[in-house]
């Protein structure tokens, strides 16, 4: 069974740069026809789709995010991460990573909450 | 981008009853190999979404049969043949046929 889980800091101070990683198991990252992709959810809102990233390191990213956003593979350590810099309080949400298929994403992280503030 | 819209955004419903859930693209979501790029999500309270339904109305593995998926184009719904009380939560439709990925408004399915 896949199992993915995200980790890093949950607190991150206003105008520095929030780094998550997700942690894939039960499965190469590297195998597969798959993408790799982080969401956010707001506290009470929304699901927002942040990007993804093929298993060869290809990119997709949130047009309204794309200039602070960097998604990275690690297939050495069966992982993926998320850099987003310059957060404001806005980028305050859970943050989910998620593997995705030709039908639909079909294994997600439990989530984690990163908190922007100072 | 594609904006998705669903409707209700509020639905009480009482055990046993259907319920439906209307989920509207604004650009076709059929590719030229006949799928559409449309799939259904439940977030569940405190839990992280899980897939329901994909390319339009294929159930995911362990997926009740209750839960079905009709529409193409740019018109989908979600049906639920006979709501239980497990069914609550946020149910979130989603475009995939091309990035930026987008959802729905979300749809908060609740017990009468």
């Amino acid at each position: 069974q896949v199992q993915l889980q995200e980790s890093g800091p949950g607190l991150v101070k206003p105008s520095q740069t929030l780094s998550l990683t997700c942690t894939v198991s039960g499965g190469s990252i590297s195998s597969g026809s798959y993408f790799w992709s982080w969401i956010r959810q707001p506290a009470g809102k929304g699901l927002e789709w942040i990007g993804r990233i093929s298993t060869s390191g290809t990119t997709n990213y949130n047009p309204s995010l794309k200039s602070r956003l960097t998604i990275s593979i690690d297939s050495s350590k069966n992982q993926f991460s998320l850099n987003l810099t310059s957060v404001t309080a806005a980028d305050t949400a859970v943050y989910y990573c998620a593997r995705v298929r030709s039908g639909g994403y079909d294994y997600w992280g439990q989530g984690a909450l990163v908190t922007v503030s100072s | 981008d594609i904006v998705m819209t669903q409707s209700p955004l509020s639905l009480p419903v009482t055990p046993g009853e259907p319920a439906s859930i209307s989920c509207r693209s604004s650009q076709s979501l059929l590719q030229s190999n006949g799928y559409n790029y449309l799939d259904w999500y439940l977030q569940k309270p405190g839990q992280s979404p899980q897939l329901l339904i994909y390319l339009g109305s294929n159930r995911a593995s362990g997926v009740p049969d209750r839960f079905s998926g009709i529409g193409s184009g740019t018109d989908f719904t979600l049906n639920i043949s006979r709501v239980e009380a497990e069914d609550v939560g946020l149910y979130y439709c989603m475009q995939t046929l091309q990035t930026p990925h987008s959802f729905g408004q979300g749809t908060k399915l609740e017990i009468k």
